[in-house]
């Protein structure tokens, strides 16, 4: 079976500095990954996504995220938080066969000014 | 690319009285749609998965006859909550995916249910 988890249910940074929103990951399989951010009231918006190519995943407005195997984790960074960064953010794994996902249970991100 | 609309965008119904979402992928054909369901400051919850041309599989604890989700054709699924109650006030998203984007899903902007 397949699982994420979000270790943060709630991270505060300030602008300007570093983003890190932590996820690992179950799979009986080389699993795709990926990372959506919802704003409220919105749909999720596809960030990146991790599919057995480059370990380092760049992604949009400045998110980028390191699979690594060997501490089974997928977490995504941003070097400087803006405050229009601020949302909920979804680790997610695909279920290979059926292509359903399954979610962490989410990552709100505060940016202060 | 990849947008997926989602129609209404918010909707207020009286209690007993049916709602029909659409969902449609603008600018893809879509094999599969998905319909989810969030309660608030929570994660999403699947619901069920349509295939075009196909009878929806619908996740345990769904209840089929009340939740009627069409997928007549590559490029629009329909939910309907029939009957609907207070306790189906929730917001609604959808997703779509085809064979060409592999696994990743694009997701509608939800529709916010309100049952009074």
């Amino acid at each position: 079976a397949q699982s994420v988890t979000q270790l943060d249910s709630h991270v505060s940074v300030s602008e300007g500095t570093p983003v890190l929103l932590r996820c690992n990951y179950s799979s009986s399989y080389s699993p795709s990954l990926f990372w959506y951010v919802q704003h409220p009231n919105k749909g999720l918006q596809l960030l990146l996504k991790y599919t057995s190519a480059a370990t380092l995943v760049k992604g949009i407005n400045g998110f980028e995220a390191e699979f690594k195997k060997s501490e089974t984790s997928f977490h995504l960074t941003k070097p400087s938080a803006h405050m229009s960064d601020a949302a909920e953010y979804f680790c997610v794994v695909s279920d290979p066969g059926t292509y359903k996902y399954i979610f962490g249970t989410g990552t709100r991100l505060k940016v202060l000014a | 690319g990849a947008v997926v609309s989602q129609h209404p965008s918010r909707v207020i119904c009286k209690s007993g009285t049916s709602v029909k979402i659409e969902c449609r992928s603008l600018d893809f054909q879509a094999t599969t749609m998905f319909w989810y369901r969030q309660f608030p400051k929570q994660s999403l919850m699947l619901m069920a998965t349509s295939n075009e041309g196909s009878k929806a599989t619908y996740e345990q604890g769904v209840e089929k006859d009340k939740f009627l989700i069409n997928h007549a054709s590559l490029t629009l699924s329909t939910l309907t909550v029939t009957s609907a109650h207070p306790e189906d006030s929730s917001f609604y998203i959808c997703s779509a995916r085809s064979e060409a984007l592999l696994e990743t899903q694009y997701f509608g902007p939800g529709t916010r249910l309100l049952v009074l």
